[in-house]
């Protein structure tokens, strides 16, 4: 079966602070993507950043960045600088193109401070 | 350019009763997936379309639930009768072509049923 575990149901960051959320998944294939989608309280849900299983090299965009440990099935999103606008549900996903599903974690409630 | 449109954005009903939600996935965008929300969690499929083809309702939930995309554009998603586990978020998205797994999938912002 092929899961995604998000164990932190919610975190809080100061603003224009760092935070990492955790993601673990598990997959027999050997090719997939990762993605960390974000869902603010208006609900539309918005691609924050992609990982193709096969580079080594961890994806970044502006202030998102991810550490991919492929061994230990291990895909967690930093954010850094924390803006207000950054306070939303994030989804840790994967998709295998055995049958083009994305595959979605429970999510986790990220709360920014000012 | 326009995003995923879906209609209602939110509908409340008694249970046994019909609903229908709609989807405009994004011009050109050849696959279309239904997801179902239920609250906190993360939104799990329903049904991919490839043009007009159902290629994955694997998922759905046939006895009640009911889906089409006649001319490989829009789509529409049918509950006959509801029931009060239906309550979630009805998301639709879309994604440019088919057999494009990897590629960004475009959400639009849901349809929240209540079944009361």
């Amino acid at each position: 079966a092929q899961t995604v575990t998000q164990s932190q149901p919610e975190m809080s960051v100061q603003e224009a602070e760092t935070v990492t959320l955790s993601c673990t998944y598990d997959t027999s294939e050997s090719n997939y993507y990762l993605f960390w989608y974000k869902q603010p309280p208006s609900r539309q849900m918005i691609l924050v950043i992609r990982q193709e299983a096969y580079k080594q090299q961890n994806a970044t965009e502006n202030r998102f960045s991810v550490n991919f440990q492929k061994a230990a099935k291990s895909f967690s999103l930093k954010i850094s600088d924390s803006q207000l606008g950054d306070t939303a549900m994030y989804f840790c996903a994967f998709n295998t193109g055995a049958n083009s599903k994305l595959t979605f974690g429970k999510g986790i409630t990220l709360s920014v401070r000012p | 350019e326009a995003g995923v449109v879906q209609s209602p954005r939110y509908k409340i009903i008694e249970k046994k009763q019909p609903v229908a939600f709609w989807c405009n996935p994004i011009s050109g965008h050849n696959t279309l997936y239904w997801y179902r929300q239920n609250l906190g969690q993360g939104p799990e499929l329903l049904i991919r379309y490839e043009n007009e083809e159902a290629v994955d309702d694997s998922q759905l939930p046939k006895d009640r639930f009911s889906a089409e995309r006649l001319k490989g554009v829009d789509s529409t998603l049918k509950i006959q009768p509801a029931e009060l586990g239906d309550s979630a978020v009805y998301l639709c998205a879309s994604s440019p072509a088919s057999g494009s797994w990897h590629n960004e999938q475009f959400f639009g912002p849901g349809t929240r049923l209540t079944v009361l």
